[in-house]
């Protein structure tokens, strides 16, 4: 079983809709959580960071429940610029990350 | 923010030959620097953990005489791929991290290097 686990999709969505990913993760020691966005060749870049009391910003929701090892990212809205690959990231000791497979976003006009 | 820089963006050659990437921290000393490999459609995996001044921790199956990994200063690893064959084509990305933890960005990605074995 993969560390991280990410539903790899296509998620493919009209614009203004709104879409959920979500993630698991295995290690409970894992200090802290993120989302990175990847577009096609390029290296991820963070989104943001995912807190147990939930992280807005603008129109991405972040959400983290330890109790259940699960991560949600929400995204309202959704615009054509949106279309990416969603990572879910885990913050281990030594400031290792583990990846997970990635969800793919197309939103379409 | 902090910048690293990787080099080359992309390289194209011959079975056989070795390739070399370079990761640097730009504007802070990064006493660790992370590689990664990612093939297509698949997520980052990472290749090895590069601290300065001693030898690279590699992961569970990645050839350390494959992927040689030289940390000699706070701000500049190398990957060299040596004898690079058409399976060996991947992103390669780098990153760093500052020293203590970072919450809220554990390390700082370079642009990646896509390289292409024919």
């Amino acid at each position: 079983r993969k560390e991280v686990e990410q539903d790899p999709g296509p998620f493919n969505v009209p614009e203004g809709a709104t879409v959920a990913f979500n993630c698991t993760y295995s290690n409970s020691a894992s200090q802290s959580f993120f989302w990175y966005r990847q577009d096609c060749r390029k290296e991820p870049k963070l989104l943001m960071s995912v807190y147990s009391s939930g992280n807005e910003d603008g129109r991405f929701t972040a959400q983290l429940n330890r109790a259940s090892q699960y991560i949600s990212l929400l995204i309202r809205d959704s615009k054509l610029s949106d279309s990416a690959t969603y990572l879910c990231v885990a913050h281990n000791a030594g400031n290792m990350l583990t990846f997970g497979g990635g969800t793919r976003l197309m939103v379409k006009p | 923010g902090a910048v690293v820089s990787q080099h080359p963006s992309w390289v194209i050659c011959k079975s056989g030959t070795s390739v070399k990437i370079e990761c640097r921290s730009l504007d802070f000393q990064a006493t660790t620097m992370f590689w990664y490999r990612q093939f297509p459609k698949q997520s980052l995996m990472l290749m090895a953990t590069s601290n300065e001044g001693s030898k690279a921790t590699y992961e569970q199956g990645v050839e350390k005489d494959k992927f040689l990994i030289n940390h000699a200063s706070l701000t500049l690893s190398t990957l060299t791929v040596t004898s690079a064959h058409p399976e060996d084509s991947s992103f390669y990305i780098c990153s760093a991290s500052i020293p203590g933890i970072d919450s809220n960005q554990p390390q700082h990605f370079g642009d990646g290097t896509r390289l292409s074995i024919l």
